[in-house]
This record gives C-alpha cells, sequence and structure tokens, in this order.
C-alpha cells in the first residue's frame, strides 16, 4: 500500500506569493492533518480534516488554509508569503479523526521564501 | 491544555550504549502517548504508541518507552545504540478516551548522535 504522498518535494517562493502544497494520504485513510516543522518553533499543528470538514485549527494566521476533497486529498495554502513561512510542512493520514489512531506522515514539502 | 517537553536537545551515546530520551508530558485528561523518529529529508515515523494498554510499550527497531503516570514521563530506552539509531526523536501526546481529533503536540526534539 502506498504511503502518504506530498507534491512537490521542494518549493521555492519569494515574497508576497502564494503557494499551494498537495498531500494524498494512505488509501482508505479519511483524516488528514497538516503541521508545519521550523527549527525554532519544531512541529507545529496546522489544521486537521476529516471527510471534507475542517476538524481542528492550530494557531496559525488567515494566510494559511486548507481544504479536503472527496476524495480525501487536501491542499493547503499559503497566501501572501513571509520570510518566516520558510519551513518543512508535514501532512499525516490516519483512518479516522481519533486520538488513538496512529498518525502516517509524508516526506514533506520544503518551503523556502526569498 | 497539553504540552510536551523533551529533556536534552541532544543526547549522544556510544555504540552499544544504552539510550534514553526523555519525555514529560502535561495533559488535563488521560493522554495517548507516542514516539516518532525522523531521518533526513524524511516524515516521521512512528517508534511505538502509549493508548491506556500496558504501561511498557515495545516499539519497532528495539526501542521501548514506560508510561508513568505519578512522574508524567514517557522515556524512550533501547538497550544497545546502533550507528542506525542516529536521527531525531519526537514525543507527542493527544487526547485520550474517545476524544475525536488526531491532533498532536510535539516536544521540541532530542537529536540522538552514535559514536563508533
Amino acid at each position: 500500500k502506498a504511503g502518504v504522498t506530498q507534491t512537490p518535494r521542494y518549493l521555492i517562493k519569494t515574497r508576497g506569493q502564494q503557494v499551494t502544497l498537495s498531500c494524498s494520504p494512505i488509501s482508505g485513510h479519511r483524516s488528514v492533518s497538516w503541521y508545519q516543522q521550523t527549527p525554532g518553533q519544531g512541529l507545529q499543528f496546522l489544521f486537521e480534516y476529516f471527510s471534507e470538514t475542517q476538524r481542528n485549527k492550530g494557531n496559525f494566521p488567515g494566510r494559511f488554509s486548507g481544504r479536503q476533497f472527496s476524495n480525501s486529498r487536501s491542499e493547503m495554502n499559503v497566501s501572501t508569503l513571509e520570510l518566516g513561512d520558510s519551513a518543512l510542512y508535514l501532512c499525516a493520514s490516519s483512518l479516522e479523526a481519533a486520538s488513538k489512531n496512529i498518525q502516517y506522515f509524508g516526506a514533506g514539502t520544503r518551503l523556502s521564501v526569498l | 491544555a497539553q504540552s510536551v517537553t523533551q529533556l536534552g536537545s541532544h543526547v549522544s551515546v556510544s555504540e552499544g550504549a544504552l539510550v534514553l530520551l526523555r519525555c514529560n508530558y502535561s495533559s488535563s485528561v488521560p493522554p495517548y502517548l507516542f514516539w516518532y523518529v525522523q531521518y533526513p529529508n524524511q516524515g516521521l515515523q512512528l517508534l511505538l504508541k502509549y493508548t491506556s494498554a500496558a504501561t511498557l510499550v515495545k516499539g519497532i527497531n528495539g526501542f521501548e518507552a514506560e508510561f508513568k503516570k505519578s512522574e508524567t514521563s514517557f522515556h524512550l530506552t533501547k538497550p544497545s545504540a546502533h550507528m542506525s539509531d542516529a536521527a531525531e526523536y519526537f514525543c507527542a501526546v493527544t487526547p485520550g478516551g474517545s476524544s475525536n481529533t488526531g491532533k498532536l503536540i510535539f516536544g521540541q526534539g532530542t537529536t540522538l548522535q552514535v559514536k563508533p
């Protein structure tokens, strides 16, 4: 069974631009979560989607948004990019939106904002 | 509110020595606890999880962790370190019980160095 797939793996953008990252969960998984990883702040929760609905949102500005499609694939969008948005963005999928379920992580998309 | 503290951002051991990575949590409800490992340029891989069954949890690659409620700890151990264990390790917590969220709260991570 294929794992969590994130595309693209690397992105370079300039300040003010917007970016869309994609995540394909493991087949049969209906819950997708996004995390931002930076050296200074570590791993921080962005949002969680289940059955196309946002279930939880972390403490990030409104420039960060996401959505989930009927096939459980998810995208996240960051508008008006800032230098501080440079990070590794990780997507995780699980069977259901339940805390005991294992989150399976993708390899991430590394975003560099110049 | 929940939080995780990993004591020691860097731990260095010799090959064959005991590995001990410390994790303390804070949670207002019974927690579920996880240890993940991250190798360079990769995502996170689950090592083991505690979900209120046995307090001593065995994971992959010879790692294990013990849930100690009285100490609010979930330390990760391995009797004998291998060079391949060099990576960054993350402890994470999520609300236990029938909580319907998969949101993980992570510690700051501990980089394990294994010396030959």
